[in-house]
């Protein structure tokens, strides 16, 4: 089963609008990280935002928010005010407890597309 | 900043080849990945390292190998390239962990774009 899923393949967002893109997670285990890494054309991932599993707050970094849902086991990544330069792929990730130690597990990924 | 440097960005190999991935990075971090990422699938973990000559298989280590000699470069061998092996690869690398739930940021190379024919 899969760990780490992200149901949009693709996003459209016009240029200043919001967008949410969509992280639904799996674990058995009480403390885990989540995490977005943005991936522009040129191959580097960059880390985007972090939410460990016992924060009560939503995390935020600058235009980048994270909508945790615990319950839901849902982590929605929402971008504000869209810039061209956003378009890119995105991955939602989480980190958990591993035979050795832990280990990052990445979902398929998400291509955001904003259009001027 | 953080860099982690692959060798090569495009790399074309033969079928039955051995090929050689390097990753470098410059932050004296102790924790070293490699990943491969392909259409729909994300990224898959190959293999990864906690220290010098330690390693620990990932989710898809057959056919890959790897050797960490030095704290600051990790290196992924594939011994006997085959066609299915091509793939985009990626490196990473972390400070220690302290804990499953902490912000334990990886830092990614540019990626290796590797062709087997």
């Amino acid at each position: 089963a899969q760990k780490i899923t992200q149901t949009q393949p693709g996003m459209f967002v016009q240029e200043k609008e919001a967008v949410t893109l969509d992280c639904t997670y799996d674990t058995s285990d009480q403390s885990y990280g989540l995490f977005w890494y943005k991936q522009p054309s040129s191959g580097e991932m960059i880390f985007l935002i972090y939410q460990g599993s016992y924060d009560e707050q939503n995390a935020t970094e600058g235009r980048y928010s994270l909508n945790f849902q615990k319950a839901r086991k849902s982590a929605n990544l929402v971008i504000s005010a869209s810039q061209l330069g956003d378009s890119a792929m995105y991955f939602c990730a989480m980190r958990e407890g591993h035979t050795g130690g832990f280990k990052t597990i990445f979902g398929a990924g998400t291509r955001l597309f904003v259009k001027a | 900043d953080v860099k982690v440097t692959q060798s090569s960005r495009y790399l074309v190999k033969r079928t039955g080849e051995k090929v050689f991935l390097e990753c470098v990075q410059d932050m004296d971090h102790e924790n070293m990945f490699w990943y491969r990422q392909d259409p729909g699938l994300g990224l898959r973990l190959i293999y990864f390292s906690y220290d010098v000559k330690m390693k620990e298989k990932g989710d898809i280590p057959e056919g890959y190998s790897v050797s960490r000699e030095k704290k600051e470069r990790f290196s992924l061998i594939l011994e006997s390239a085959s066609t299915n092996q091509t793939s985009m690869y990626l490196c990473a690398s972390s400070p220690p962990s302290q804990g499953v739930g902490a912000k334990n940021i990886q830092y990614f190379g540019a990626g290796t774009r590797l062709s087997v024919l």
